[in-house]
C-alpha cells in the first residue's frame, strides 16, 4: 500500500526567506505525486505534480517540487515567501494503474512571519 | 468554468442523529470521490465513483456511512447514526477519468457531532 510522510506538522518562515517541505512517499514503483495547497475553510489547489519526464517540476504560485527516486522524496520549495502562502499543505501520492486515487500525507502548515 | 459544488457548508448536529451531503462535480467529470478530513489529519478517500458505479468504497464504513451517485452526475454521502468521531469535513472531489490525474475539490461541508 502506498504511504506518504510529511515529518514537519508546522514551519515558520519569515517573509522573503526561502521555503522548503519535506514529502517522503512509499511506493513499490515510480508513483504520480503531487502538491496541494489548503487554505482555511477552504478546499485543496493543485500546486503542482510529476507524471513522468523531468524531476524538478515547477507550479503555480511560483513554487516549484524536485523528485528524487533514490530518496523517495517530493520536497515543495519556494524561493522567498509571501504571507499569502501561509496555509496547509498536502503531499499525496497515486498510483499509474487501474482505478488509482490519490493518498495524502497529514499536511504542514506554514506560517509566515513579518 | 463552475467548480465542485458541495452543502451545506457546515452542519451540527447531534450523536445518533443522521445527516447528508450533496456534491456537484464539475461538468463532464466522469470521476468523483468523497473525502473525509479529521482535523490535523490528510484527507482519507471514503468513497470513489467512475461514472455512477462504485470502483472503491473500501475505507467507508458501511454500518453508518452510504454514498450514491445517481445518473452519474450529483452525489450524496450519508451518515446514520452519527457518531462523535464522525465531526471532520467532508470533500467532495472529481476528475476526468481513472487514471490519476488532477483532483479539483469543492469546498467542503464540516459537520459537527455533539
Amino acid at each position: 500500500a502506498q504511504s506518504v510522510t510529511q515529518p514537519d506538522i508546522h514551519i515558520t518562515v519569515s517573509e522573503g526567506a526561502s521555503l522548503e517541505l519535506r514529502c517522503n512517499y512509499s511506493y513499490g514503483a515510480t508513483p504520480y505525486l503531487f502538491w496541494y495547497v489548503q487554505s482555511p475553510g477552504q478546499g485543496l489547489q493543485l500546486l503542482l505534480k510529476y507524471f513522468s519526464g523531468d524531476t524538478l517540476v515547477q507550479g503555480i504560485k511560483g513554487f516549484e517540487a524536485e523528485f528524487k527516486r533514490s530518496q523517495s522524496s517530493f520536497n515543495l520549495r519556494k524561493p522567498s515567501v509571501h504571507w499569502s502562502d501561509a496555509a496547509e499543505y498536502f503531499c499525496a501520492v497515486g498510483a499509474r494503474s487501474g482505478y488509482s486515487t490519490l493518498t495524502f500525507g497529514k499536511g504542514t502548515m506554514l506560517l509566515v512571519s513579518p | 468554468e463552475a467548480g465542485v459544488a458541495q452543502s451545506p457548508r457546515y452542519k451540527i448536529i447531534e450523536k445518533r442523529q443522521s445527516v447528508a451531503f450533496w456534491c456537484n462535480p464539475i461538468s463532464g467529470h466522469a470521476t468523483l470521490y468523497w473525502y473525509q478530513q479529521i482535523l490535523g489529519q490528510g484527507p482519507k478517500l471514503l468513497i470513489q465513483f467512475q461514472n455512477n458505479g462504485v470502483v472503491d468504497d473500501s475505507q467507508l464504513p458501511k454500518d453508518r456511512f452510504s454514498a450514491e451517485r445517481l445518473k452519474g452526475v450529483d452525489s450524496t454521502l450519508k451518515i446514520q447514526p452519527a457518531k462523535l468521531e464522525d465531526s471532520a469535513v467532508y470533500l467532495c472531489a472529481s476528475s476526468l477519468g481513472t487514471s490519476t490525474g488532477e483532483l479539483f475539490f469543492g469546498e467542503g461541508s464540516r459537520l459537527t457531532v455533539l
